[in-house]
């Protein structure tokens, strides 16, 4: 199973939006509603922001939103703020019963 | 609260297996499963398997198959993971994560467990 394919790499102002996309086929994103998003600052654990798609978890600033078109995902931060400046990384369930991670994308605060 | 906590670093030489473990505890060990994924140094996150806490099913990475072994031990509410052969191509954090079904995510992380393979 291939890994979807994100940017290495966006960035942004304060207040600004950016979107992160995650690309796969339709043996994963394209054919699940089962797209995930999780943001991993620097030696921690990675941290659920988006689930099944666009459904944010309880505590997950609403600034977080989360889409899907086809075979890619997308992941839309917006009012960026300094705090957000971190690794974020897609998955997705795949036709072979198994999951399937982004390469990771660095989102850099200007 | 939930939470899941993992056991503590480890050095093994190549050749040698590990075994770390997951304790869960704040929530009903058997109504959700657990997902192992690991992070080599500097490298993006690699989705290794899932083990049914319920029934004990398992599902592997293709990468992994023949090397790793997922159980778990509900009158503790513990998982575990061990992997065989290890080479130095295995140091990395391990995590154990929570998910409660297909599109539900990994809702809770295990703080990670650090494996170096090194002669």
């Amino acid at each position: 199973q291939s890994a979807l394919t994100q940017p290495a790499s966006v960035s942004g102002s304060p207040g600004q939006s950016i979107t992160i996309s995650c690309t796969g086929t339709s043996s994963d994103v394209g054919g699940y509603s089962s797209v995930s998003w999780y943001q991993q600052h620097p030696g921690k654990a990675p941290k659920l922001m988006i689930y099944d798609v666009d459904n944010r978890p309880s505590g997950v600033s609403n600034r977080f939103s989360g889409s899907k078109s086809g075979n890619t995902a997308s992941l839309t931060v917006s009012g960026l703020q300094a705090e957000d400046e971190a690794d974020y990384y897609c998955s997705s369930y795949t036709s072979s019963s198994v999951w399937v991670f982004g390469g990771g994308t660095k989102l850099t605060v200007l | 609260q939930v939470q899941l906590v993992q056991s503590g670093a480890d050095v093994k030489k190549p050749g040698a297996s590990v075994k770390v473990s997951c304790k869960a505890s704040g929530y009903s060990f058997l109504t959700y499963d657990i997902t192992w994924v690991r992070q080599a140094p500097g490298q993006g996150l690699e989705w290794m398997g899932w083990i049914s806490a319920n029934n004990g099913n398992t599902k592997y990475s293709q990468n992994l198959q023949g090397r790793v072994t997922m159980t778990t031990d509900t009158s503790t509410s513990t998982a575990y993971m061990e992997l065989r052969s290890l080479t130095s191509d295995d140091t990395a954090v391990y995590y154990c994560a929570r998910v409660e079904y297909i599109g539900s995510g990994m809702d809770v992380w295990g703080q990670g467990t650090t494996v170096t393979v090194s002669s």
